[in-house]
């Protein structure tokens, strides 16, 4: 079965420090991906999607077929950058496949 | 433009108790409609998802049924609620084809006491 691995429950970084968060995922072909992020009080939503190759609010995906990774980096953290980031890899029947989540936190 | 309602936001219900949750798009026709379960430290676990009026199929076995009358509209139920099916429940709905954007609904919370 196809998997995706957020190997970090939680990250907590320093406002202005670099931020990553991992996300592996197990399939041999060319899912599309995406990360999604909830904010307090706020609905699960798109942040960014690897057939875009945009950068949204900072952020960046590079997608890593050797590794099959699709890490989420951001050079300088924000304090609003701190919710709930997931992401979530398309399986083979275009069905999307959650990871547990990485909740970030910036600090002060 | 497209949205996505859910309700009731919250909900207590005691064991044994009948639920509904309802779930309605409006701005899009034919969509793809889902039902996950939120759980800390778990991800979005998908319940049900459904291609079509009718149409229905459910990912893991459970006390939790769905059912889709209109285009537009997803309703989860339970006849009889267990104290394991509190949580945090999302409704959500996707454009056909590849790599399309997965839409949210606000959630509902329901506790079962």
């Amino acid at each position: 079965a196809q998997r995706v691995t957020q190997p970090e429950k939680l990250l907590s970084v320093f406002k202005g420090a670099p931020v990553e968060l991992k996300c592996n995922y197990s399939y041999s072909g060319s899912p599309e991906l995406f990360w999604y992020v909830q904010y307090s009080r706020q609905r699960l939503q798109l942040l960014l999607r690897h057939i875009s190759r945009e950068s949204i609010k900072g952020f960046t995906a590079d997608l890593n077929k050797g590794e099959t990774s699709f890490h989420l980096k951001k050079p300088f953290a924000q304090e609003e950058d701190s919710a709930m980031y997931y992401c979530a890899p398309e399986d083979s029947n275009y069905q999307l496949i959650w990871g547990a989540g990485t909740k970030l936190i910036i600090k002060p | 433009s497209q949205t996505i309602h859910q309700w009731p936001a919250t909900l207590v219900q005691p064991v044994g108790s009948p639920l509904s949750l309802e779930c309605t798009v409006e701005g899009t026709s034919n969509p793809n409609l889902y039902w996950y379960r939120q759980a800390a430290g778990r991800g979005l676990q998908l319940l049900f998802y459904s291609v079509g009026i009718g149409q229905i199929s459910s990912e893991v076995p459970q006390n939790l049924s769905a059912s889709r009358p209109q285009d537009r509209q997803f309703i989860l139920s339970s006849k009889k609620l267990l104290l394991s099916d509190s949580g945090f429940y999302l409704c959500a709905w996707r454009g056909r084809g590849v790599g399309n954007t997965i839409y949210f609904g606000e959630g509902s919370w329901l506790t079962v006491v």
